[in-house]
């Protein structure tokens, strides 16, 4: 019962192009979607999230996209820096953010 | 502020043996609270989660259990370690209604 498909485990990006990370879900009952940025021997840290009523939220360089119709998420991150390298995981929950589901995690890699 | 803490940070035990990690959180009271595990090349895995002292939700059988003997505590527990318990657990925390999970630092554990 794979609920969260995150199909790419690695992407490579120049420094100040445009970071874009991908979800695909199949449960219509997700209210919340979150992204998670994860570095080596550190826990995932909270990055950005949306609610189910919005299709799109800015943060600084960070801003995710939702399309409720076709089960997408995505997070886009520009300009990308070094300092982006990390492991993404998106999330997803029902109701509340407790109890969240995790996609298998894509690893960044911004270079000079 | 709030802070979670987790403990060890890595761990190698020989299979048969007892486990034990904790988790404490601080600068919130009445926390839910999970213990989440990543295997190799998986996401996330929602083991664990507890609204309360002495309550305890299982997420998916498996030959770990845990314990919050405290507000503010959460135990993860083994009395014998199989090889398929190795990964990086992770401990997390909310503390206000839908407010994001935050999470400890990890334990990689690698049973031998």
């Amino acid at each position: 019962d794979q609920q969260v498909k995150q199909n790419s485990p690695s992407l490579s990006v120049q420094e100040g192009r445009i970071s874009i990370l991908n979800c695909d879900y199949t449960n219509s009952m997700f209210d919340y979607f979150l992204w998670y940025k994860k570095y080596p021997a550190e826990g995932p840290t909270f990055l950005i999230s949306i609610s189910s009523i919005k299709d799109k939220n800015e943060d600084g360089r960070f801003t995710v996209f939702l399309n409720k119709s076709a089960k997408h998420l995505s997070l886009h991150i520009v300009p990308s820096q070094p300092g982006d390298s990390a492991v993404y995981f998106c999330a997803f929950g029902e109701d509340n953010t407790d109890k969240l589901i995790f996609g298998t995690g894509t690893r960044l890699q911004v270079f000079p | 502020s709030q802070t979670i803490h987790q403990w060890p940070a890595t761990l190698v035990q020989p299979v048969g043996s007892p486990l034990s990690l904790e988790c404490t959180v601080e600068g919130t009271s009445n926390p839910n609270l999970y213990w989440y595990r990543q295997a190799a090349g998986r996401g996330l895995q929602l083991l664990f989660y507890s609204v309360g002292i002495g309550q305890i939700s299982s997420e998916v059988p498996q030959n770990l259990s845990a314990s919050r003997p405290q507000d503010r505590q959460f135990i993860l527990s083994s009395k014998k370690l199989l090889l398929s318990d190795s990964g990086f657990y992770l401990c997390a925390f909310t503390g206000t209604y839908n407010s994001p999970l935050h999470f400890g630092n990890g334990t990689r554990l690698t049973v031998t």
